[in-house]
């Protein structure tokens, strides 16, 4: 089975920190997603990648950035954290596109952020 | 962009019985695929079902069906025989054909009731 792991499931931060959130997969998948989960908003693209050392913006990729040096780990930062990021971070992963299966992806827990 | 429209929030259905989510979405693409995600209390979310534009059948996973109707740009979800694990909240989503972004509704909350 795929795993997908996230590095916290709560995190507590103050307004200007620096914070890294971590994901890591198991199944060599190319391809990585940042999400963040708001209520009545559902699931919104921050940021994906499809390779190593390759990114891509998503909907909402304002005040975040990510990380991707090694393909199992796809790390999302922000650089100054303010009040309106507390939410649910959600990370998955997928085949690349075309693959046999390519079309699931696998999430991790989440980690619930909050900015104070 | 597509987008994908949940118009119910929260559902509730008595342990056995049906349920239908409704999803409807707004694309010009010819080719895509719809989804129906699944995320239980603290869990992690999972596909529950799968639909590829090109098939006029709809798609069945055990007591999940979904109705699918692409004139109509509609893709509702029939759970049947409900039981207390289907309690979740679930997500409709729509990808375009060869593409890897998923694009979500803002989810329906089911409650199964003993």
């Amino acid at each position: 089975d795929v795993k997908v792991t996230q590095s916290s499931r709560y995190l507590v931060k103050r307004t200007g920190e620096k914070v890294f959130l971590e994901c890591v997969q198991d199944m060599d998948h190319e391809n990585m997603f940042w999400y963040r989960q708001d209520p009545g908003l559902g699931l919104r693209l921050i940021y994906f990648s499809y390779d190593v050392k390759m990114k891509e913006k998503g909907d909402i990729p304002e005040g975040y950035s990510v990380s991707r040096e090694k393909k199992e780990r796809f790390s999302l930062i922000l650089e100054s954290a303010s009040t309106n990021q507390t939410s649910m971070y959600l990370c998955a992963s997928s085949l690349p596109a075309g693959s046999a299966s390519s079309y699931e992806q696998y999430f991790g827990p989440g980690t619930r952020l909050t900015v104070t | 962009a597509q987008t994908v429209t949940q118009s119910q929030p929260e559902m509730s259905v008595q342990e056995a019985e049906t349920v239908t989510l409704s999803c409807t979405y707004d694309t010009s693409e010819s080719n895509y695929y719809l989804f129906w995600y699944k995320q239980p209390p603290s869990r992690q979310m999972i596909l529950v079902i799968r639909q590829e534009a090109y098939k006029q059948q709809n798609a069945t996973e055990n007591r999940f069906s979904v109705n699918f109707q692409k004139a109509a740009k509609s893709f509702s979800l029939k759970i049947s025989d409900s039981q207390l694990g289907d309690t979740a909240m679930y997500f409709c989503a729509f990808m375009k054909a060869g593409d890897y972004k998923l694009s979500f509704g803002a989810g329906t909350t089911v409650t199964v009731r003993a």
